[in-house]
């Protein structure tokens, strides 16, 4: 039941774009986005809603296939900021209860 | 305004001990979730605490339990320990339960000896 993100590691220089994947073999409610930086708590990006809705601000977005199950976050002109273990978490019905991926690690280089 | 704090921040027991973790959620947040996370993986869902009762248990044994209290705090307690209870603990709050976004502590690092 857990959600399989991909890639499980990118490497980026500043000002590239990546995309990271979250694939549920369940129908999903909602997709939860996180960052984790090293030794921190995760911090909360944005929630998706089944009903393919686009979400984002500035230079991170992200979008939900209702039809794949599938969640898609878009970095877009990366920074070093941006580094870090990112989390999907998915939901499967109106409660609270989220299951979270394995992360994927995202290193910017300058 | 204060975010999820989380006490202790660390914490070593031996095998067989009983610990309690304590959380104190968001002012106004009435919902309190706790996560294990093992390092290298995802955070997994524990129990949900909302108005005092338990919302949601994921898949963890008996020895697991916690409880929320008036003011919304909660407590994790982990009884009989064992050398696999050893983790990160991250507690998150919410405004009400269900799909809202999830604030979490810094959590509190368990090692069993």
């Amino acid at each position: 039941q857990q959600p399989v993100q991909s890639p499980q590691a990118v490497i980026l220089r500043e000002g590239e774009d990546a995309v990271i994947n979250c694939s549920s073999s369940k129908a999903l409610y909602s997709v939860h986005w996180y960052r984790q930086k090293h030794g921190e708590a995760p911090v909360f990006l944005m929630i998706l809603l089944k009903g393919g809705e686009q979400k984002g601000h500035e230079k991170i977005s992200a979008s939900f296939n209702e039809k794949k199950q599938q969640s898609s976050l878009y970095l877009t002109a990366s920074q070093l900021s941006y580094s870090g273990t990112y989390f999907c978490g998915t939901g499967y019905n109106q409660g609270g209860k989220l299951i979270f991926g394995q992360g994927t690690e995202l290193s910017v280089k300058p | 305004d204060a975010g999820v704090t989380q006490s202790p921040t660390h914490l070593i027991k031996t095998r067989g001990q009983h610990v309690t973790l304590r959380c104190s959620p968001i002012s106004g947040h009435k919902s309190v979730s706790w996560y294990q996370q093992v390092l290298g993986q995802g955070p997994q869902f524990i129990f949900q605490y909302y108005e005092k009762e338990e919302r949601g248990r994921g898949n963890f044994p008996d020895r697991f339990s916690a409880r929320q209290f008036p003011n919304y705090s909660s407590e994790l307690n982990v009884n009989a320990l064992l050398l696999g209870d050893s983790a990160l603990y991250l507690c998150a709050s919410s405004f009400l339960t269900g799909v809202q976004p999830q604030h979490f502590g810094d959590g509190t690092r368990l090692s069993i000896l």
